[in-house]
């Protein structure tokens, strides 16, 4: 079982809706990142969390440290948020981050 | 403005050559990484370094090397023993100062050995 799991796998959305992406990790954390990646593969870092919310614009992100568990949201989604978001974790006491698989969205017009 | 600079996005090479892809980060960041990514897998570490000439190897780091000579700069270099080096290499970047910090994550490197 990968220590950090995403899903869905793929998502396809039509625009304007809710969307709301998990990750489930096994381990204790120091911190969780939301990243998204674009077709052309760059990463750009979304949120950093260690406890509680945070909101970006339409993005918001929650994490609940006893369920090991967070959830990205957009709100009111728009075909440029078609990306893949990927969750990864900072062990507590590791300079690692380990990483889930992404989750593929596709907002069509 | 501040950021992260991989070299070249796409590259091309013969099997058995050596290859090294460039990562360079002028936001005075301590540590920097580098992490392969290929289909269908979250990113795997290759090798990190917290200082200046100082580095440690990640979870697949057989088959690159890396040097850490400026703070700026962290090259890896692809060689001929790495089985299948066909992939997407990301370089990172933060600093360390305070528990948590966010990474900066450059635009990529696309390696194709044919």
């Amino acid at each position: 079982k990968n220590e950090v799991e995403q899903s869905p796998q793929n998502l396809t959305a039509q625009e304007g809706e809710f969307i709301t992406i998990n990750c489930s990790y096994s381990v204790g954390i120091s911190a969780l990142h939301w990243l998204q990646q674009h077709p052309g593969g760059g990463i750009v870092s979304l949120f950093m969390l260690s406890s509680g919310k945070k909101k970006h614009g339409r993005l918001i992100a929650t994490i609940n440290i006893q369920e090991k568990h967070s959830s990205l949201h957009i709100t009111a989604s728009h075909p440029r948020d078609s990306a893949v978001y990927i969750c990864a974790v900072r062990s507590s006491g590791s300079e690692k981050l380990v990483f889930g698989k992404g989750m593929k969205l596709t907002v069509n017009p | 403005d501040g950021g992260i600079t991989q070299s070249p996005k796409y590259l091309f090479r013969k099997e058995g050559q050596n290859v090294t892809l460039s990562c360079e980060q002028n936001l005075n960041h301590d540590a920097m990484y580098w992490y392969r990514q290929d289909p269908g897998q979250g990113l795997r570490l290759i090798y990190y370094s917290q200082i200046v000439n100082d580095f440690q190897k990640g979870d697949i780091a057989e088959g690159y090397s890396v040097s850490r000579e400026k703070k700026e700069s962290f090259p890896l270099t692809v060689t001929s023993a790495q089985k299948n080096p066909t992939a997407f290499y990301l370089c990172a970047s933060r600093i360390l100062t305070g528990s948590n910090t966010e990474a900066f994550f450059g635009q990529g490197t696309r390696l194709t050995v044919v």
